[in-house]
Formats: structure tokens, sequence, C-alpha cells
């Protein structure tokens, strides 16, 4: 079955402590993303990818860190969380190129608070 | 500056009935404007999508119109149903080589039977 898989899908912690959440995509796509979701401002790109070892700054950046070593792979990582960092991330995928028409392929989102 | 935006937080609609989603955006370079559908602990899933080059898109229940003079486009879902109750996300994209897609703020529709 064609998923995004993020882990955890609840996380509560403490400010100062490194944390990290995972995204795996099974469907070879070159593009991954992270968005936060937070009420009245919709969904925000934090970072985005469009291959191996290939990463860019989103709208929100400030705070997190991404990598992408494997294709398959995109883990988010929160060096030092804070409060504001509170909210719900989604890890996205899809294809690029002539065959990209913007379809996002979706986890089901990581609640995380931030205390 | 919201590229894209939904300007009604919430819409009630009685089953049965029509919904009429609205986004309104500021890029006329975007080539492709998408529905997204979210329900609540789910992420949300493609519902729909639109060329910058047609005017309308319609699959079963859902149409989407697309008024490039106005900048505004809209998704019409008839008839109505309880399990259309969901947040909806209006997007759009600027070209297929980036990938980056730019949403709205979301609208939530209730639908009651």
């Amino acid at each position: 079955e064609a998923q995004v898989t993020q882990n955890p899908r609840y996380l509560i912690t403490v400010t100062g402590k490194k944390l990290t959440v995972t995204c795996s995509q099974n469907m070879n796509h070159e593009y991954m993303s992270w968005y936060r979701q937070d009420p009245g401002l919709g969904l925000r790109q934090i970072y985005y990818s469009m291959n191996v070892e290939v990463t860019d700054k989103g709208d929100v950046p400030e705070g997190y860190k991404v990598s992408r070593k494997e294709k398959r792979n995109f883990p988010l990582i929160l060096e030092s969380p804070s409060p504001n960092q509170t909210s719900l991330y989604f890890c996205a995928s899809s294809l690029l190129g002539a065959q990209n028409t913007g379809e996002l392929f979706f986890g089901e989102g990581s609640r995380l608070t931030v205390l | 500056d919201q590229q894209v935006k939904q300007n009604s937080p919430s819409l009630s609609v009685q089953e049965g009935r029509i919904s009429i989603l609205n986004c309104d955006y500021t890029n006329s370079m975007f080539d492709y404007f998408l529905w997204y559908k979210k329900y609540p602990a789910e992420g949300p899933t493609f519902l729909i999508s639109i060329s910058s080059i047609k005017d309308k898109n319609e699959d079963g229940r859902f149409t989407v119109f697309l008024n490039k003079s106005a900048k505004h486009l809209s998704l019409h879902i008839v008839p109505s149903q309880p399990g259309d109750s969901a947040v909806y996300f209006c997007a759009a994209i600027g070209s297929s080589n980036t990938g980056k897609l730019i949403f709205g703020q979301g609208t939530t529709l209730q639908v009651k039977p």
C-alpha cells in the first residue's frame, strides 16, 4: 500500500529537549516536505527536499532542521524545542517534473506539545 | 503575504443542498489549483484539481470552477452529505519543477443531516 508514515503520532516534551519526527514514503517520490498546521493559519511549509541531499527552507524554517540521506526518509529535527513549536506536523511527498500536478501524499500527522 | 486565501473559516449546510467553498489567490503564475480534504486525526487527502488553462473540472459530486480574471476558484459539492463534513484546504502550485504547494487557511464544512 502506498503511504507516508510518520512517527511518533503524539509527543509531549519539554523545552530544550531535542527530538526527531521521522517520515518515510514507499512511493519512490523525489519530493518530500514538512508542513505545520496551526489554527487560522492553514498549512505552512517548514522545509522541503527535491531529492537526496537536496533540501531547502520553506516559509517557517526557524528552529527546525532536516536531512535527506535516503530517498524514502525525511526526518524533521527540533534541536531545542520551544512552546511556539507546539503544533500538528505533516510530512508529504510527491513526484516532480511534468508528472507533478501538485498532488501531495500526506502522512497522518504528528501532534507535538512542548511544555 | 498570503498568496492563497480562504476568507470563510466555516460553512454549515443542510444535507442534500449545495456546498460552495471559495478561495482567492494573488499570483497569476500558478499552474494548478487543488482542493484537499482533511478529517480529524488524519492527514489531508487530495480531492480535485484544475489546470490554470481550464475553467471547470468535475468529478462526481465535486466541481471546481476557476475564474482567472477574478483570481478566484470555488469548490461545489452537490448534493452535500454528512460524510463531507471536514476541513477543506485550497492550494496552488507555481511550477511542476519545484513541487512547492501553497495552502489557504482552510474552511471547516459541516453538513447537517
